[in-house]
């Protein structure tokens, strides 16, 4: 266990389904993020929230939306996904997004792995 | 864009030192250098990172070269659990929107017996 837990580990979902990704990090950190890592692909990031509040929206399409409702939690709510969404989401946090500390960095949760039929 | 260069894949026989290279010649003054692995199909772990000094933990060393330009990451007695993508990463560390964690392709490192 690294202190970020990630719910469900696999997912699978209709185009027309609504579902939603779940992330808590037991860690104190102020920061969280969700990448995305499709097959074959190197990791993307997709958003960064920091103290609640989103930083960071990297070009995602709207289907996905993010929720940050405190600093230990983290959702990703999903709607009329496309196969092509398909991928392993990763959840991520740290102690804030400029830091640096010997304090390990990012710590990852384990993903979930999602399918898009 | 990922600021770093790795090579795709290595192998290392178990027990031997595995050396991983990283060219990041466009580095700048505050920027660290990051290592993470990946293990197939779990989320990316910490292994180390530096500004300008080599740096050594329980897993790992990172040798940074005088310029700065490049790096390498040492494993010292490789194991099959050490088969993994090893991730070079280079990361602002002084402002708050300058500091996120931007992957590239990495090194497939694979260990053989």
């Amino acid at each position: 266990e690294t202190g970020v837990t990630q719910t469900p580990r696999h997912l699978v979902m209709g185009m027309t389904n609504k579902k939603s990704l779940k992330c808590e990090q037991h860690l104190g950190h102020n920061a969280m993020y969700w990448y995305k890592q499709s097959a074959k692909k190197p990791l993307e990031l997709m958003f960064v929230y920091s103290l609640e509040e989103r930083v960071e929206n990297n070009s995602v399409p709207s289907r996905f939306s993010p929720e940050c409702p405190n600093s230990s939690h983290l959702f990703l709510h999903l709607h009329t996904l496309q196969p092509e969404d398909s991928a392993l989401y990763l959840c991520a946090s740290s102690r804030g997004v400029g830091w640096t500390g010997r304090i390990y960095g990012y710590t990852f949760g384990s993903g979930t792995r999602l399918t898009v039929v | 864009d990922a600021k770093t260069t790795q090579p795709p894949s290595m192998d290392c026989a178990e027990g031997r030192a595995a050396n991983l290279p990283c060219n990041h010649s466009t580095i700048s003054g505050n920027e660290y250098v990051y290592w993470y692995r990946q293990i197939h199909s779990q989320g990316p772990q910490y292994i180390i990172h530096g500004l300008k000094n080599n740096e050594t933990n329980e897993m790992a060393s990172l040798i940074i070269t005088e310029d700065r330009k490049s790096s390498t990451l040492i494993l010292p007695h490789a194991t099959l659990r050490d088969t993994a993508v090893y991730y070079c990463i280079v990361r602002e560390g002084s402002s708050n929107q300058g500091g996120k964690l931007i992957f590239g392709q990495g090194t497939e490192l694979s260990v053989k017996p």
